[in-house]
């Protein structure tokens, strides 16, 4: 049981290349979110999928685009990325898990982004 | 849409002795509030939890308290060890119909001195 998996783990791109980010969960979590995690500013929600098949908007969803790809799957993607996108991106899960709560979200171990 | 304050952004304190970390929140229809540590390069971790039927939680050395009525939580860690010393975030859940979207603090820098 490998809980919520990202690759990469770092990554340097330059500016105007683009790249997706992957995530997958094999806890049967009905909802994943992407956040991006910037010194001084706590965790902010990019994106969400409350469910396979939806996906809504967070706090700073500019500059990305996202895919449930399917119940374990949740790729976040940068189109043209920016120095303001250089940050540590988490992918997170949340759902009915065996020994825990609904609402906690399990978290990847990130990927650190730097665009030059 | 929900907002987390978090207080003190960063806290040293020697071992030993308590810490406590506050949060307050905007929305009063959150209902569930978890503490999340995060140490150094690693993910962030739940540590407790409060549900907002509950006015006080305890997990050893830490625990968490809610005040509904002022929209505030907080962690209380006792016996502080070196190992404690970590980020931690504050988060409230705004829940609209089936979707579970947690707002976070900013975080407080925690330091425990030998």
């Amino acid at each position: 049981n490998a809980g919520v998996t990202q690759t990469p783990k770092f990554q340097v791109l330059k500016t105007g290349q683009s790249m997706t980010l992957q995530c997958a969960q094999d806890m049967n979590h009905n909802s994943m979110y992407w956040y991006r995690q910037d010194p001084g500013m706590g965790l902010r929600l990019i994106y969400y999928s409350a469910s396979e098949g939806t996906t809504d908007k967070g706090e700073v969803p500019n500059g990305y685009n996202v895919s449930r790809l399917n119940k374990r799957e949740f790729s976040l993607r940068l189109e043209s990325a920016a120095p303001s996108q250089t940050s540590v991106y988490f992918c997170a899960s949340s759902g009915w898990a065996s020994g825990s709560s609904y609402n906690e979200q399990f978290f990847g171990p990130g990927t650190r982004l730097t665009v030059l | 849409g929900e907002n987390v304050e978090q207080h003190p952004s960063t806290l040293s304190v020697q071992e030993g002795d308590s810490a406590v970390i506050k949060c307050t929140y905007s929305d009063s229809a959150s209902n569930y509030f978890p503490w999340y540590k995060q140490e150094l390069g690693k993910r962030p971790q739940l540590i407790i939890d409060i549900r907002s039927n509950v006015g006080e939680k305890k997990d050893q050395r830490i625990a968490v308290t809610l005040n509904k009525t002022a929209k505030h939580f907080s962690l209380h860690i006792t016996e502080t060890q070196p190992e404690d010393s970590a980020v931690y975030f504050c988060a409230a859940l705004y829940s609209g119909g089936s979707n579970y979207k947690l707002t976070f603090g900013k975080g407080t820098l925690l330091t425990v001195n030998p």
